[in-house]
């Protein structure tokens, strides 16, 4: 069964300081998805990284995927309240492209 | 990308009675599925809904529960049945567009059931 682990869990930041969250999988797969839910909204698609050693940067956030240590990692540079939310990190087992299996999320609350 | 309507948003149900939640997409799609996300937690797939049959339903989800219909590429309706307080979740439709290479996901149906 593919279990997909994020941490932490929580986690507060002031604004100006870099921190990351981690999203670790249990079997092979070559997709993997970290999306953004805001309070009470749907979930936005940020990053979708499909080859190992993948890296992609928007803003201040940046992902990068290891399939061979079945990591993910999401960056985030000089935190900022908007960014405030919670991500979720997702894979994709086999081939489908819509059966993702979720982590529990990540609530990011940044402070000034 | 594909633009997702569903409804209803938000409502509040009596246990034992049955609520069918509707989504719309604005464009062909390849694949629909139905995620629910309990209160606080993360997403779990329901099912993925298929045009024109029966739908694919994972572990521990099962048709008489939560009944789907597609009858076209873009539009398909979940139907929570005999609704408990254990139901109380959101339903997210979701799809997959043509030639994307990620899930868009609708606003969102929360349920409440008292």
């Amino acid at each position: 069964e593919l279990k997909v682990e994020q941490n932490p869990l929580f986690l507060s930041m002031q604004e100006g300081k870099n921190y990351t969250i981690y999203c670790n999988y249990s079997t092979t797969s070559d997709r993997l998805y970290w999306y953004r839910q805001d309070p009470g909204k749907s979930l936005e698609s940020l990053f979708v990284l499909l080859s190992n050693g993948a890296v992609k940067q928007e803003g201040r956030l940046m992902a990068s995927l290891d399939t061979k240590a079945r990591l993910s990692t999401l960056h985030i540079t000089a935190a900022v309240h908007d960014l405030s939310a919670t991500y979720f990190c997702a894979v994709g087992p086999g081939g489908s492209q819509g059966n993702l299996i979720f982590g529990k999320g990540t609530k990011l609350s940044v402070k000034p | 990308s594909a633009v997702i309507s569903q409804k209803p948003s938000r409502d509040i149900c009596q246990r034992g009675t049955s609520l069918t939640i509707q989504c719309q997409v604005d464009s062909q799609v390849t694949m629909m599925f139905w995620y629910r996300q309990q209160p606080g937690q993360s997403l779990t797939l329901i099912a993925t809904a298929n045009q024109g049959s029966e739908a694919t339903y994972e572990s521990g989800f099962v048709i008489d529960k939560f009944p789907i219909s597609r009858p076209n590429l873009t539009f398909s309706t979940l139907t929570v049945s005999n609704m408990s307080p254990e139901d109380s979740s959101i339903y997210l439709c979701s799809v997959l567009g043509l030639g994307a290479n990620v899930l868009t996901f609708g606003a969102g149906s929360r349920l409440t059931v008292l």
